[in-house]
């Protein structure tokens, strides 16, 4: 079962422009993670929120979280057509012994 | 250093035959995963090793998966026999903890004829 939803499904912007994925997810976590997928390729570890802070930046990734509304957001800023590919959110339940469960993704195209 | 080597890249075989998986995760990561991935979908976790133990494999299709880990390192994930809802991608990751961060594979592409 897939405990994190990401929205939207897909996001189509301009290069330059900022782009917003939002992760909801159901149950407390230790932490939480943004991964990005290129087509055909391996996931790729962007960023990591512990479940004590409610915000987070790295370059042009800011995270948020929101724990009260079970909730994530991921803002890429002046977005480049290289960050076209998919972003998944995964969460670390606190339940002892679950390991990293992920979302369904946001499949996001930069055109130039 | 090398990240997580995953072979082979693609596999196409016929249902009901066998397939094997190989990944060598980074070294010192303790923390090994298998998941699989259909496509437009995220990575569903299949089994969760710490050194040789299997400590979350309650998604794995016991019937026809197998999965080892023989020293801690390097691990093997074998479907016998496969099925046509087996085509997927299967996705190794390495960790330091099974909290932190996870270094994925390339993936291994299965197609089920």
């Amino acid at each position: 079962s897939q405990q994190g939803e990401e929205d939207p499904q897909a996001l189509s912007i301009q290069e330059g422009e900022n782009a917003t994925m939002n992760c909801s997810y159901k149950t407390s976590i230790n932490n939480l993670q943004w991964y990005r997928q290129n087509s055909g390729r391996g996931l790729v570890h962007l960023i990591l929120i512990r479940s004590n802070e409610r915000e987070k930046h790295s370059g042009r990734l800011r995270v948020t979280l929101d724990t009260s509304k079970k909730s994530s957001s991921l803002l890429i800023t002046a977005s480049r057509a290289a960050d076209t590919a998919s972003y998944f959110c995964a969460t670390v339940v606190n339940q002892a012994g679950t390991a990293l469960i992920f979302g369904k993704g946001t499949t996001l195209s930069v055109s130039s | 250093e090398a990240g997580v080597v995953q072979s082979p890249r693609y596999k196409i075989i016929e249902k009901k035959q066998p397939v094997a998986f190989w990944c060598n995760p980074i070294s010192g990561h303790n923390t090994l995963y298998w998941y699989r991935q259909n496509l437009g979908q995220g990575p569903e976790l299949l089994i969760r090793y710490e050194n040789e133990e299997a400590v979350d494999d309650s998604q794995l299709p016991k019937d026809r998966f197998s999965a080892e880990r023989l020293k801690g390192v390097d691990s093997t994930l074998k479907i016998q026999p496969a099925e046509l809802g087996d085509s997927a991608v299967y996705l190794c990751a390495s960790s330091a903890q099974y909290t932190g961060e996870l270094f994925f594979g390339e993936g291994s592409r299965l197609t089920v004829l």
